[in-house]
């Protein structure tokens, strides 16, 4: 069962223009949400994360957008550049599970100089 | 700190025959956690450790598959008869305790069984 799910799979941007990754949980007992970013050959390393008590979390060129009542996330990447290129994974954690991470499927980004 | 380290990066091994993977986790780490990733099902979490304690392992797929973490610096991972559709990268990822949630993963280890 896909309790996190992640669209699109793949996506082509032009430099400077904006990325945009959706994902859409089911289980409210998901407290943290967590973007990561894996380059090929490599493992996923944490991007920027957001709890559900705020709506918007920024980081340099990365946004995450949350919408509690809607059960949906979404990571926004401004000003995209070929080093963005990646493959890129929303998860959530359950509040009683440890540290225990449920991954969406990916998104392939590809940005194009 | 050198990471999570994750032995052998590469495996190529014949239906049938067993396979170990090896991980050490980040030193003072609580948490340790096993991923198999591929194409079709993306990244899975097969079984995760606390203080070195299987606590979840609803996610290892059969009983071919084994884990074991003897010791905080230690983990493996163990697939025995190993079948070509076990063929993936699998990772091996640490965090803290809880309060930090941060999972850091592995280079991972390429496997193909044939």
């Amino acid at each position: 069962q896909q309790q996190v799910k992640q669209s699109p799979q793949s996506l082509i941007v032009q430099k400077g223009g904006i990325s945009i990754i959706n994902c859409a949980y089911e289980n409210t007992a998901f407290d943290y949400f967590p973007w990561y970013q894996q380059f090929p050959g490599k493992g996923p390393a944490l991007l920027i994360a957001i709890r559900p008590d705020v709506s918007e979390k920024k980081e340099g060129r990365f946004t995450i957008s949350f919408n509690k009542s809607a059960k949906q996330f979404s990571l926004h990447i401004m000003d995209s550049q070929p080093g963005d290129s990646a493959t890129y994974f929303c998860a959530a954690r359950r509040n009683n599970a440890g540290n225990m991470l449920t991954f969406g499927g990916g998104t392939r980004l590809m940005v194009k100089p | 700190d050198a990471g999570v380290i994750q032995s052998p990066r590469h495996e190529v091994t014949e239906m049938g025959q067993e396979v170990t993977l090896r991980c050490k986790p980040i030193s003072g780490h609580d948490y340790l956690f096993w991923y198999r990733q591929t194409m079709m099902r993306g990244l899975e979490l097969l079984i995760y450790f606390n203080n070195n304690v299987p606590i979840d392992d609803s996610g290892m797929p059969e009983d071919r598959f084994s884990a074991k973490m003897p010791n905080a610096s230690f983990s493996t991972l163990k697939i025995q008869p190993s079948e070509p559709r076990d063929s993936a990268v699998y990772f091996c990822a640490s965090s803290l305790a809880p309060g930090s949630n941060e999972q850091f993963f592995g280079p991972g280890t390429r496997l193909t069984v044939l």
